[in-house]
């Protein structure tokens, strides 16, 4: 089983709606992220949370929010879907040895927004 | 503030032949520094990183990296390069203080038989 997992994989929505990206881990790391990626772009950081408690914006928090529900789930959400918000998004997780360490990432989830 | 630029937005090369994809950053302190790459419909798995020492990094399925700190580069090389290695591949540096990734924008490698 995978050590990272999104739900769900693909979604098509309509401007305005509101919808949930979730996340879950089995690596037991403290340390989650939420990327969105744009061709051409490469990887950019929404919101990032060191432990439950600790929630911080990234660079393009604006539009999305995000919710530690527990040290393994870490969701993101759209509040109202807009059509730049079509993009491929990312979970990832870090540990918290005290250095720096690999990133895992989820398999994505594409988003379509109409 | 840290940046990472990939200077080539695509590679194309055939089966056997070496190939170079190009990474300068931009840091006023120590840097961490990785090579992610990306396979079709896939997440981003780490095929490298620096943290300290030998500025020659290895890593998996046969790709190094050298770390050159004058020249702020961290240029990715293979010898002789596989179909299988088509990919997307992103150059990454760690924030020390923060423990945040910034990602290039990603160099796309064709490999042509």
């Amino acid at each position: 089983d995978a050590d990272v997992t999104q739900t769900p994989r693909n979604r098509i929505t309509k401007t305005g709606k509101r919808i949930m990206l979730e996340c879950s881990q089995t690596k037991g790391h403290d340390r989650m992220y939420w990327y969105r990626q744009d061709p051409g772009l490469g990887l950019r950081l929404i919101y990032y949370s060191f432990d439950v408690k600790d929630i911080n914006k990234g660079e393009i928090s604006d539009g999305y929010s995000v919710s530690r529900q527990a040290q393994a789930k870490f969701s993101l959400s759209l509040e109202s879907a807009i059509p730049n918000q079509t993009a491929l998004y990312f979970c990832a997780t870090m540990g918290a040895s005290g250095s720096y360490e690999t990133q895992y990432f989820g398999p994505g989830t594409r988003l379509l927004v109409l | 503030a840290q940046s990472v630029t990939q200077l080539d937005s695509q590679v194309p090369v055939f089966e056997e032949a070496p190939v170079e994809l190009r990474c300068n950053y931009s840091s006023s302190v120590s840097v961490y520094l990785f090579w992610y790459v990306q396979y079709p419909n896939q997440g981003l798995q780490l095929l490298l990183k620096y943290l300290s020492g030998s500025t020659l990094v290895k890593g998996i399925n046969g790709f190094e990296a050298e770390f050159n700190k004058s020249q702020t580069s961290f240029h990715l090389r293979k010898p002789s390069v596989h179909i299988s290695d088509t990919a997307e591949y992103f150059c990454a540096v760690g924030d020390t203080g923060g423990f945040k990734t910034i990602f290039g924008a990603g160099t796309r490698l064709f490999v042509k038989a």
